[in-house]
């Protein structure tokens, strides 16, 4: 079945404990996205990678590294998590920047 | 500037069509999408739209005017199920980077 996996799912988590959120898709995609979601703001793009070894930054990258690697690999690392984190994460992949996205489950974050 | 703008709510009676508005300023535009989501899911793939024009796929259909800067998703015959947040999207030139609007959130009454 074709899917983007993000883990974990739920995690709570303490100030300045470095944690990473893994993301993988299996369709082959060229471009992989990391967004977080929060009421009234609505969707905002960290990273984006257009391909292996090419990232790049969205409106807020800030307190956020990614890596690509692997084409089917983009993992959300927090190096030092603040509560400002705290907040719904979505992963998402598509064939080009300007194809539809497949979006994963979703990953809940709260940094106490 | 970037911005994207959609009504926060609307309210629409099963049966009905509905129309949701969106208007983009952005740093050069490479197509506009549209997403549905529903409540504790994610978001899903509903239209997209690069050229001016109308572009119908079932009971959605969508609608762009470059020039103004402008967007609508028309949903007919609306069911229960078309409960959602309906989310408005543009990919900018150059780096392909994906702006959102803060969503568009529907519902639908029997």
């Amino acid at each position: 079945e074709a899917q983007v996996t993000q883990n974990p799912r739920y995690l709570i988590t303490v100030t300045g404990k470095k944690l990473t959120v893994t993301c993988s898709q299996n369709m082959n995609h060229e471009y992989m996205s990391w967004y977080r979601q929060d009421p009234g703001l609505g969707l905002r793009q960290i990273y984006y990678s257009m391909n292996v070894e090419v990232t790049d930054k969205g409106d807020v990258p800030e307190g956020y590294k990614v890596s690509r690697k692997e084409k089917r690999n983009f993992p959300l690392i927090l190096e030092s998590p603040s509560p400002n984190q705290t907040s719904l994460y979505f992963c998402a992949s598509s064939t080009s920047g300007m194809s539809e996205q497949f979006f994963g489950p979703g990953t809940r974050l709260t940094v106490l | 500037g970037q911005n994207i703008d959609q009504p926060t709510e609307m309210t629409a009676t099963e049966g009905a069509i509905v129309q949701i508005n969106c208007t983009y300023q952005t740093s050069g535009f490479n197509g506009l999408f549209w997403y549905q989501q529903h409540a504790g899911e994610a978001p899903t793939f509903l239209s997209y739209n690069v050229l001016d024009g109308l572009e119908e796929k079932g009971r959605f259909s969508s609608f762009l005017s470059r020039s103004k800067g402008y967007s609508y998703l028309l949903l007919k015959e609306l069911q229960m199920k078309d409960s959602a947040s309906y989310l408005c999207a543009v990919i900018n030139t150059g780096g392909f980077k994906t702006i959102f609007g803060a969503g568009t959130r529907l519902f639908v009454k029997a």
